[in-house]
């Protein structure tokens, strides 16, 4: 299986910031890459699909850029409601896998 | 508006089954690939099982072959997942998620999860 390793796993910020975060595939996925926004309680939501397209109703500031192996999704200026766990899934092969997840919390 | 409404989920015992279902609304649900992914801790978000429109294809998981059976009732618009030999690391939050064929959605061997459902919880205790 093709692993999905992010980094950091947790991301201390405040509101204003530009962050970045980072998800490093084991073999070459190409552009297939997602990113998801989880809030507690509740299912994740996909932010950016084919590495750097924002799915729909997602606001600019977030980014997503790579190919290959390496990704990152990048919030240019944070927001209170951009405090959450993100995510990235590789849809390259059939494994279908997950990084461990960043969580971004209020510095 | 879709809405994928997950149901069946409680505790199992070491070695018993539990059987999930998804109802799907806001629609055509034929026409979709449907999927469950699960989240739990120590695990993390993990893909379990995928099902095409027609229900003629059915994919797993490693950990899940041989253990879990997928289906799916066009006709009810619903999704089920029949788990077997239940183990203690099955224990999680169990998605029902739904998969687009649309343009960069999909690679030629799978997909993303676009919309996902509220989540059951499956506890596996004795």
């Amino acid at each position: 299986d093709i692993q999905m390793t992010q980094s950091p796993s947790t991301l201390s910020a405040s509101v204003g910031d530009r962050v970045t975060i980072t998800c490093r595939a084991s073999q070459n996925i190409n552009s297939w890459l997602a990113w998801y926004q989880q809030k507690p309680g509740k299912a994740p939501e996909v932010l950016i699909y084919k590495a750097s397209t924002l799915a729909s109703g997602v606001p600019s500031r977030f980014s997503g850029s790579g190919s290959g192996t390496e990704f990152t999704l990048t919030i240019s200026s944070l927001q209170p409601d951009d405090f959450a766990t993100y995510y990235c899934q590789q849809y390259n092969s059939d494994s279908r896998t997950f990084g461990q997840g960043t969580k971004l919390d209020v510095k | 508006e879709v809405q994928l409404l997950e149901s069946g989920g409680g505790l199992g015992q070491p070695g018993g089954s539990l059987r999930l279902s998804c109802a799907g609304s806001g629609f055509t649900f034929s026409d979709y690939a449907m999927n469950w992914v699960r989240q739990s801790p120590g695990r993390g978000l993990e893909w379990v099982s995928t099902i095409s429109g027609s229900g003629t294809r059915t994919f797993y998981a490693e950990f899940a072959k041989g253990r879990f059976t997928v289906s799916r009732d066009n006709s009810k618009n619903t999704l089920d997942l029949q788990m077997d030999s239940l183990r203690a690391e099955d224990m999680a939050i169990y998605y029902c998620t739904k998969s687009t064929p649309k343009l960069g959605y999909c690679s030629s061997n799978s997909c993303l999860f676009d919309q996902w459902g509220q989540g059951a919880m499956v506890i596996v205790s004795s």
